[in-house]
């Protein structure tokens, strides 16, 4: 079974600190990405990764960057939270091409 | 405005009846799939149905999809209360690398 794992199920997190969101995925998939979820606006996406290295913004991607380095690992980067970044935020991966997405348990961001 | 806009915003039906959600979208899709979300989880993939086809089983479940109307229903057949989730249509745009845009959802409430 394709197993995405995220660092954190809940996080709590001062304005203006720098916040890590981990990502890891064991099935060698190319295509990861970064969604946040909030009520009434669904899922969108922050950030896409389709390679190491490589990456492509998304529909919202003000206020977050990303790193990957290693194709298993994909990581999520608040530089300065700010309150209105207090969201769900989920991460997916899935081979390349347009394939079914396997999403991570979810990381519940408080940030006061 | 969305690419995929779903219908009802929420549902509530006793166990053993059958539950209908729709998906509307807006430009020339490569596949769409159905995903559901038990709360405060990551999404689960449920079915991909290709634009070449009108419609696929999975167990109890069934999808259509109308290109020309540009729509696609999910049937969910004799549900059970462990159903109760939200369920997300999440559209690959022809050409695209990989990206879904999902839908707000449907809430989907099954009584014992």
């Amino acid at each position: 079974d394709v197993k995405v794992t995220q660092s954190s199920r809940y996080l709590v997190k001062r304005t203006g600190e720098k916040v890590f969101l981990e990502c890891v995925q064991d099935m060698d998939h190319e295509n990861m990405f970064w969604y946040r979820q909030d009520p009434g606006l669904g899922l969108r996406l922050i950030y896409f990764s389709y390679d190491v290295k490589m990456k492509e913004k998304g529909d919202i991607p003000e206020g977050y960057s990303v790193s990957r380095e290693k194709k298993e690992r994909f990581s999520l980067i608040l530089e300065s939270a700010s309150t209105n970044q207090t969201s769900m935020y989920l991460c997916a991966s899935s081979f390349a091409g347009i394939y079914e997405q396997y999403f991570g348990p979810g990381t519940r961001l408080t940030v006061t | 405005s969305q690419q995929g806009e779903e219908d009802p915003q929420a549902l509530s039906i006793q166990e053993g009846e059958n539950a209908t959600m729709n998906c509307s979208y807006k430009t020339s899709i490569n596949n769409l799939q159905w995903y559901r979300q038990n709360s405060g989880r990551g999404l689960v993939h449920l079915i991909l149905i290709r634009s070449n086809e009108r419609e696929k089983h999975s167990g109890r479940l069934r999808v259509t999809l109308d290109t020309s109307k540009k729509s696609s229903s999910l049937l969910i057949t004799a549900s059970r209360a462990a159903d109760t989730a939200s369920y997300f249509c999440a559209t690959a745009l022809s050409g695209n690398t990989g990206k879904l845009i999902f839908g707000q959802g449907t809430t989907l409430q099954v009584k014992p």
